[in-house]
């Protein structure tokens, strides 16, 4: 299996909701990341767990909170976030921390009332 | 600090036509290269990468990428486009150890018949 899955495709909500994205992967990575992608824009990294630990956060607003439960699952929990922040939002994990080959699943596109 | 940079935000090419897709890197470190593509409303995949191995390196789909240290350069190349290589490519830059990979700002691809 050499696949990142990501639920769900869509998601709006308005400014005051709680949701939460995921991210699964069954390929034994220890590193996953999550990727903010605008319009004809590359993605942004957003946060790294290395090992199940956050190890880079790239100073994102505290309205987006992640969370490793496991090797396997990402979770980015979203509240009361800001119409810009609608984008595609990219899970993506590698073998281990270092600069290896990343695999991405297909991403969620949100998008905030 | 590392960083890449893409010359052409378009590209067009004629079906049969050579394809090439310029880059170039910054990096303290020797370092990891790879290139991506990513279809409309879809995650990154990708193409291939660079680890200090062969300096030609083969991709999927026909691609290869030439890594010249003298010109710190990385360019995407195919001898012969195919309609479904209608896409957008990144070019991306990480360092051994380091797990942030930096992208470039990338180029579209139009194919045309």
């Amino acid at each position: 299996d050499t696949e990142v899955t990501q639920t769900p495709k869509h998601l709006v909500m308005g400014m005051t909701n709680k949701k939460s994205l995921k991210c699964e992967q069954h390929m034994g990575h220890r590193a996953m990341y999550w990727y903010k992608q605008k319009a004809k824009k590359p993605p942004e990294l957003m946060f790294v767990y290395s090992y199940e630990k956050l190890s880079i956060n790239e100073s994102v607003p505290s309205r987006f909170s992640p969370e490793c439960p496991n090797s396997s699952l990402l979770n980015l929990h979203l509240h009361a976030l800001q119409p810009e922040d609608s984008a595609l939002y990219l899970c993506a994990s590698s073998q281990d921390g270092t600069a290896g080959e990343q695999f991405f699943g297909p991403g969620t596109r949100l998008t905030v009332l | 600090a590392q960083s890449v940079t893409q010359l052409g935000s378009h590209v067009s090419v004629s079906e049969g036509a050579l394809v090439l897709l310029r880059c170039n890197y910054s990096s303290s470190v020797p370092p990891y290269l790879f290139w991506y593509v990513q279809y409309p409303n879809q995650g990154l995949q990708l193409l291939l990468k660079y680890t200090s191995a062969a300096t030609l390196v083969k991709g999927i789909n026909g691609f290869e990428a030439e890594f010249k240290k003298s010109e710190t350069s990385f360019h995407l190349t195919k001898p012969s486009a195919h309609m479904s290589d209608a896409a957008e490519y990144f070019c991306a830059v990480g360092s051994g150890g380091y797990q942030k990979v930096t992208f470039g700002t990338g180029t579209k691809l139009q194919v045309i018949p």
